[in-house]
């Protein structure tokens, strides 16, 4: 059964680069890795999408390696708007739907 | 264009009342989903519907919610007899279709608290 696994909390300070890491343990070939930001009193909203290498938009970049056991999130120079809880939920067995998992909570501090 | 919308954005209700959850997905959107989530977890999936087809409940937690989705379009969460557990934010999604279920525009959520 596939699974996803991700730290619970991160700190980090303004101006950092935060690299939040996920592993997928059986992900299924064909699968995407997907992962979401929530803030506070908001629903997730997705961030990034890839399937290997990497992959980088105006909001993260996101690290595949070839095994895609893992992924890392990174986020290039962080601002306080940048605590939330970032998720990589992973598909169900169907294919038609996301599981979320608890995230990783990341506090940003001055 | 208009994200997808929830109504009401709180609600407090008795212990035992029954309560009605609304979700507008974005339009041309076939696949909607409902999520739970309790003060301070992960989502809690409870319900999908994917265009004309019948839904997947298997994410209920009790016969004493149901949902329906009228014209494919707007979808009602019900919660009969309610119980102090149920209290959480209610959360609705949707996308373009199954196949998009990477990538859902989730709504603001609705929350419910049971005194």
């Amino acid at each position: 059964l596939a699974k996803t696994t991700q730290p619970i909390s991160m700190d980090s300070y303004e101006g950092q680069e935060v690299n939040i890491t996920c592993s997928h343990n059986n992900i299924a070939t064909n699968d995407y890795i997907t992962w979401y930001q929530q803030f506070p009193s908001q629903g997730p909203r997705f961030i990034i999408q890839g399937y290997k290498t990497k992959v980088t938009n105006e909001v993260a970049s996101l690290f595949i390696p070839a095994d895609r056991k893992s992924s890392t999130l990174s986020l290039p120079r962080v601002s306080l708007s940048d605590t939330a809880v970032y998720y990589c939920p992973r598909l169900n067995n169907a294919g038609n739907m996301l599981t979320f998992g608890g995230g990783t909570r990341l506090m940003v501090k001055p | 264009g208009a994200g997808v919308s929830q109504s009401p954005s709180n609600k407090v209700t008795e212990k035992g009342k029954d309560v009605e959850l609304r979700c507008d997905p974005i339009s041309g959107h076939t696949a909607l989903y409902w999520y739970r989530q309790s003060l301070g977890q992960g989502l809690e999936f409870l319900i999908y519907f994917q265009g004309n087809s019948a839904p997947d409940k298997s994410g209920l937690p009790s016969d004493r919610f149901s949902a329906e989705r009228t014209g494919g379009s707007v979808s009602t969460l019900t919660i009969q007899r309610t119980q102090q557990e149920d209290s959480a934010v209610y959360l609705c999604a949707s996308s373009l279709s199954w196949q998009g279920a990477y990538e859902q525009y989730f709504g603001p959520g609705t929350r419910l608290t049971v005194t």
